[in-house]
């Protein structure tokens, strides 16, 4: 079957622009993660849907950051008001509870 | 509340020579522990995961994983590297619960020289 997709692969955007991310995951799987990863600073955490719960935004850097999670599926990662530190490469994750995560290739990210 | 901390942001070793890739966790409540590995240009694996049925744990490609709870530590070994082992490896710690969310290290970045 597929596995967790995510568009677009690459974002050039300005600083000060809006940006959507958008994560399709691995269908029936309950659990999405967001993560940013940036050259030497390894999988930073954002944000974690379970199921029906509440999401975990205990990660999320600031409040320009925001995401939901549609009908238990496909998931949007949104940056407000991009700066130039928000480059890096977001990837989403998910899983069935308790079992392995299932990464998507990522979006690239770069704020000019 | 859990974190990891990997020593060693890059590990050089020869080829057949043993991998040691340290972990060490944090962790309120008994953890999930895993490692995954990120070969170039392609996406995040597990390669092996402890969840308290045993304390060595096998993964994939030859590793290995002990959890030492007195040392808090689940270092990744295998040994005898091969070229095609090159590639960054994160741990990664949850809570003692599928429902907790997965915190990963910074990674380590392993090269193996010829």
């Amino acid at each position: 079957g597929a596995g967790v997709s995510q568009s677009p692969s690459n974002k050039v955007t300005e600083k000060g622009k809006d940006v959507e991310l958008r994560c399709d995951p691995i269908s029936g799987h309950t659990a999405l993660y967001w993560y940013r990863q940036s050259l030497g600073q390894g999988l930073e955490f954002l944000i974690y849907f379970q199921g029906n719960s509440a999401p975990d935004k205990s990660g999320l850097p600031s409040d320009r950051f925001s995401a939901e999670r549609t009908g238990g599926s496909v998931s949007t990662l949104t940056i407000q008001r991009t700066q130039q530190e928000d480059s890096a490469v977001y990837l989403c994750a998910s899983s069935l509870l308790g079992s392995p995560l299932h990464f998507g290739n990522g979006t690239r990210l770069t704020v000019t | 509340a859990q974190s990891v901390t990997q020593l060693g942001s890059h590990v050089s070793v020869s080829e057949g020579a043993l991998v040691l890739l340290r972990c060490n966790y944090s962790s309120s409540v008994p953890p999930y522990l895993f490692w995954y590995v990120q070969y170039p240009n392609q996406g995040l694996q597990l390669l092996l995961k402890y969840t308290s049925a045993a304390t060595l744990v096998k993964g994939i490609n030859g590793f290995e994983a002990e959890f030492k709870k007195s040392e808090t530590s689940f270092h990744l070994t295998k040994p005898s590297a091969h070229m095609s082992d090159a590639a960054e490896y994160f741990c990664a710690v949850s809570g003692y619960s599928s429902a907790s969310k997965i915190i990963f290290g910074s990674g380590t970045r392993l090269s193996i020289r010829p």
